[in-house]
């Protein structure tokens, strides 16, 4: 069975103290690997995909890497605005075709 | 954008009750799904579509069904709503026929049962 599983589940941080949040992931025929931020009361919303080992990514003060076996989002210098929850997602189980299969989250908060 | 409008924010119902669901997509995606979230256990997939009239079960489609009579709307029902119904219910939509398309999400129903 495909698992998706994110650590850690929360993390604090200082604003301007750089860190990783992972993603490991067991599949049968990874398609893609996808990360999303969400606010608080809001629906998840897009940031990247990654197709394949050594992939990177990045966006402001996120990027995303991939391995075989994992995918981390480094955060550089964070911003209190960062805060939120990062969700990361598969899509490899045949059965449910096009949908994507979640982690449970990872809870960030930065502090001034 | 792709937008994806979920018709209500928040809603309350009692035992029993049948629920509607409602979520349209105005980007002209082939696939809809929907998802619940619970703290604790993530996003769980309950139904999906690949085209009108068109539905497959996802991982707990236990209690639901779902309706997609036109290509952009699909509506979640609970026939009978139950105290473990209660959650934030997400409608999201992509790109048919094409792997590593990412989902788009609606801003989500919170439905509480009572």
């Amino acid at each position: 069975e495909d698992q998706v599983t994110q650590s850690p589940e929360a993390l604090r941080l200082q604003e301007g103290e750089s860190s990783s949040l992972n993603c490991s992931y067991t599949v049968s025929g990874l398609r893609g690997l996808f990360w999303y931020r969400q606010d608080p009361g809001k629906g998840p919303e897009f940031l990247f995909t990654l197709y394949s080992a050594g992939e990177e990514k990045e966006k402001e003060r996120l990027k995303a890497t991939l391995t075989k076996k994992e995918s981390f989002l480094h955060i550089t210098a964070p911003k209190p605005e960062d805060s939120a929850t990062y969700l990361c997602a598969v899509q490899a189980t045949p059965k449910s075709g096009y949908a994507l299969n979640f982690g449970k989250g990872t809870s960030l908060l930065v502090t001034p | 954008d792709v937008k994806v409008t979920q018709s209500s924010r928040y809603l309350v119902k009692r035992t029993g009750e049948k629920v509607f669901l409602e979520c349209v997509q105005d980007m002209d995606h082939e696939n809809m799904f929907w998802y619940r979230q619970d703290p604790g256990l993530g996003l769980r997939l309950i139904y999906f579509s690949y085209d009108v009239k068109m539905k497959e079960k996802g991982d707990i489609p236990e209690g639901y069904s779902v309706s997609r009579e036109k290509k952009e709307r699909f509506s979640l029902i609970l026939e009978s709503a139950s105290t473990n119904q209660t959650s934030m219910y997400l409608c999201a939509s992509n790109v048919g026929q094409a792997y590593n398309s990412p989902l788009h999400f609606g801003n989500g129903t919170r439905l509480t049962v009572t």
